[in-house]
């Protein structure tokens, strides 16, 4: 299996353009997750999916941050509109259905906003 | 709520000599243990988990953890340093049921030559 993918690993935008992450599971796992990691706070979960169904968004700093995940190898992460502050790796990840599985890891999504 | 604390930012060791990234936890049952490891540029590697029987688990490119209830604790180790294994160091923990692995916020590992 090829891993977690993701994509774009770079992106560069201006602040209030709309920004879209991609990611791709590992096939037959159950749980995706969503988390940012910056120097100032660390790795933080945005929201996790079970089956396609948001479980928990607690996470997601704003309205401006929304996840979708359309079937059982495709989510998305969407910043619109963007702003500085939103600069950060953005990890996905994914897991199979059991509280002793270990998550795996994406390469991360670097997003820089100017 | 689960927790994870790693109280050292950095730790700074010799090539050759032993060394341990520190972690305690707290849950409300019993805990499920995992050490990841983030290189430069790179997303987080999975490196061992504890699950359940013996205390001293080992794990990918020669590191080990010790799991003591007593003490709530779950420190990395290697018996013997490598530059390479200069990187970022997580420790995570799950209590009961599939939720999300709550992690630390990282240890620098420095390894010097």
């Amino acid at each position: 299996d090829a891993g977690v993918i993701q994509s774009p690993r770079h992106e560069v935008t201006e602040m209030g353009q709309e920004v879209t992450l991609r990611c791709k599971p590992i096939s037959g796992h159950d749980y995706l997750f969503w988390y940012r990691q910056t120097m100032m706070r660390g790795l933080e979960l945005l929201i996790y999916f079970n089956n396609n169904v948001p479980i928990d968004d607690s996470g997601m700093p704003e309205d401006r941050f929304s996840a979708k995940m359309p079937n059982a190898s495709f989510s998305t992460l969407k910043i619109q509109p963007s702003e500085p502050r939103d600069s950060a790796v953005y990890f996905c990840a994914s897991s199979m259905d059991s509280s002793y599985n270990e998550q795996f890891f994406g390469p991360g999504t670097r997003l820089t906003v100017l | 709520a689960q927790s994870v604390a790693q109280p050292e930012d950095q730790v700074n060791v010799a090539e050759g000599n032993p060394l341990t990234v520190k972690c305690t936890y707290s849950v409300s049952g019993n805990p499920y243990l995992f050490w990841y490891v983030q290189y430069p540029n790179r997303g987080l590697q999975f490196l061992l988990k504890y699950i359940t029987g013996d205390n001293l688990v080992k794990g990918s490119y020669g590191f080990e953890a010790e799991f003591n209830k007593s003490q709530t604790s779950f420190h990395l180790k290697k018996p013997s340093a490598l530059v390479s294994d200069s990187a970022l160091y997580f420790c995570a923990v799950r209590d009961v049921g599939n939720t999300p692995l709550v992690f630390g916020k990282g240890t620098r590992l420095s390894v010097i030559a």
